[in-house]
């Protein structure tokens, strides 16, 4: 049972470059959440899938997409990388989308945008 | 819109000392507020959470949290510190989102 793993671990782009994040969880969830954490800011959501077949924004979506592949399976995609893009990223799990439960995290991606 | 203050970006103690984070949260609803905590390099796990009923609520590692309605506060506390509890710590509440704090970084002094 290894929870939600995310990669890569590590990526450094430049500037326009595009690239995708993966994310799957093995525990039967249903809501997924894409966060990225800035020193000082805590978490901001990008996007959040409720149930499989479903996405919507967060508080900051500008420059990214996101893809609910099926239900174990959410990706995150930059398609024109930004220096404002470094951060490092994580992807979390929940089993139901009410946000009474707790949230599980993957390991973190740690983007660099040059 | 909600919104979460944590008092201190870094608070430092010495072992065996007590240690206690600062959380206030603005609603007017009845909140449901989490603490989670953040190893170096590794991603957030929930340490304990409030949702309805007693308002001291227990959590893992000897960490507790008292939910004071009056003061819109969610305090993190533990009696003793160790120096495995040097982590950064978040506080959140729930709005259609989770609602985060900034976090702060607790140091442990041996």
């Amino acid at each position: 049972n290894a929870g939600v793993t995310q990669t890569p671990k590590f990526q450094v782009l430049k500037t326009g470059q595009s690239m995708t994040l993966q994310c799957a969880q093995d525990m039967n969830h249903n809501s997924m959440y894409w966060y990225r954490q800035d020193p000082g800011m805590g978490l901001r959501l990008i996007y959040y899938s409720a149930s499989e077949g479903t996405t919507d924004k967060g508080e900051v979506p500008n420059g990214y997409n996101v893809s609910r592949l099926n239900k174990r399976e959410f990706s995150l995609r930059l398609e024109s990388a930004a220096p404002s893009q470094t951060s490092v990223y994580f992807c979390a799990s929940s089993e139901l989308a009410d946000l009474r439960g707790e949230q599980y995290f993957g390991p973190g991606t740690r983007l660099t945008v040059t | 819109a909600q919104s979460v203050t944590q008092l201190g970006s870094h608070v430092s103690v010495s072992e065996g000392a007590l240690v206690l984070l600062r959380c206030n949260y603005s609603s007017s609803v009845p909140p449901y507020l989490f603490w989670y905590v953040q190893y170096p390099n590794q991603g957030l796990q929930l340490l304990l959470k409030y949702t309805t009923g007693a308002t001291l609520v227990k959590g893992i590692n000897g960490f507790e949290a008292e939910f004071k309605k009056s003061e819109t506060s969610f305090h993190l506390t533990k009696p003793s510190a160790h120096m495995s509890d040097a982590a950064e710590y978040f506080c959140a509440v729930k709005d259609y989102q989770l609602i985060w704090g900034a976090g702060t970084k607790l140091i442990i002094k041996p």
